[in-house]
């Protein structure tokens, strides 16, 4: 059974650009998760989409975005980059339901701001 | 609101020693609690969890025991190999909140054979 699977896996970009980024689940799986990890703040909840509805969102600003499929997959966009946002980006697939989550982590997308 | 705080490596470790990590937590009502591990180069990958009070999660020989009135939930492993080297991560998941893990800040371990 493939993994969650994280596409870019490294990327670069400039100050005032913005990127997407791509998730797919684990076949089968409705809920996916974003989450922001830094050295500084460690690792932080974005959002969490479940059949295509936002379900819960982070602290994060409005240029934080992200989608969900009718085929689970996900996406998040980040517009107007600032040097901060410099991460690596971890998306987490689980079944769904309100169980207590064993959430399924990729490699995530490591982001560098210039 | 909610937070999780480990302690701060690294921490340094030869093989076959007794580890402990230790995690308290700050949350309203019945948390549910986890550790998870990333492995170099890897995704975190759920190492054990526990859903209520006095309820111990083990797993490849790692335990930790849910303590409400400590509000703790310190990992344990009796010998350490060269194979746990890892980054580990405490985490919780307040009431019925989906899939908003709040983490630690992380542990890094070594083990040196």
């Amino acid at each position: 059974k493939a993994g969650v699977t994280q596409t870019p896996r490294y990327l670069i970009k400039t100050r005032g650009q913005q990127v997407t980024l791509s998730c797919s689940p684990i076949s089968g799986h409705r809920s996916v998760s974003w989450y922001q990890q830094t050295p500084g703040q460690g690792l932080q909840f974005l959002f969490e989409y479940f059949s295509e509805t936002q379900r819960n969102k982070g602290n994060f600003p409005g240029r934080f975005s992200g989608r969900q499929f009718s085929n689970s997959r996900s996406e998040m966009n980040v517009s107007t980059l600032e040097l901060g946002d410099s991460a690596l980006y971890l998306c987490a697939s689980r079944s769904g339901g309100i169980d207590t989550g064993e959430l399924f982590f990729g490699e995530g997308s490591r982001l560098t701001v210039l | 609101g909610d937070s999780v705080t480990q302690m701060e490596g690294p921490v340094t470790l030869s093989e076959e020693a007794f580890l402990t990590i230790n995690c308290t937590y700050t949350a309203t009502g019945y948390p549910s609690l986890f550790w998870y591990v990333q492995y170099p180069g890897e995704g975190l990958q759920l190492l054990l969890k526990a859903t209520k009070a006095d309820d111990k999660g083990s797993n490849k020989g790692f335990e930790a025991t849910y303590r409400k009135e400590t509000t703790s939930f310190h990992l344990e492993k009796g010998s350490v190999q060269v194979s746990d080297s890892a980054v580990y991560f405490c985490a919780l998941i307040p009431n019925n909140a989906g899939n908003m893990l709040t983490f630690g800040g992380g542990t890094r371990l070594m083990v040196k054979p």
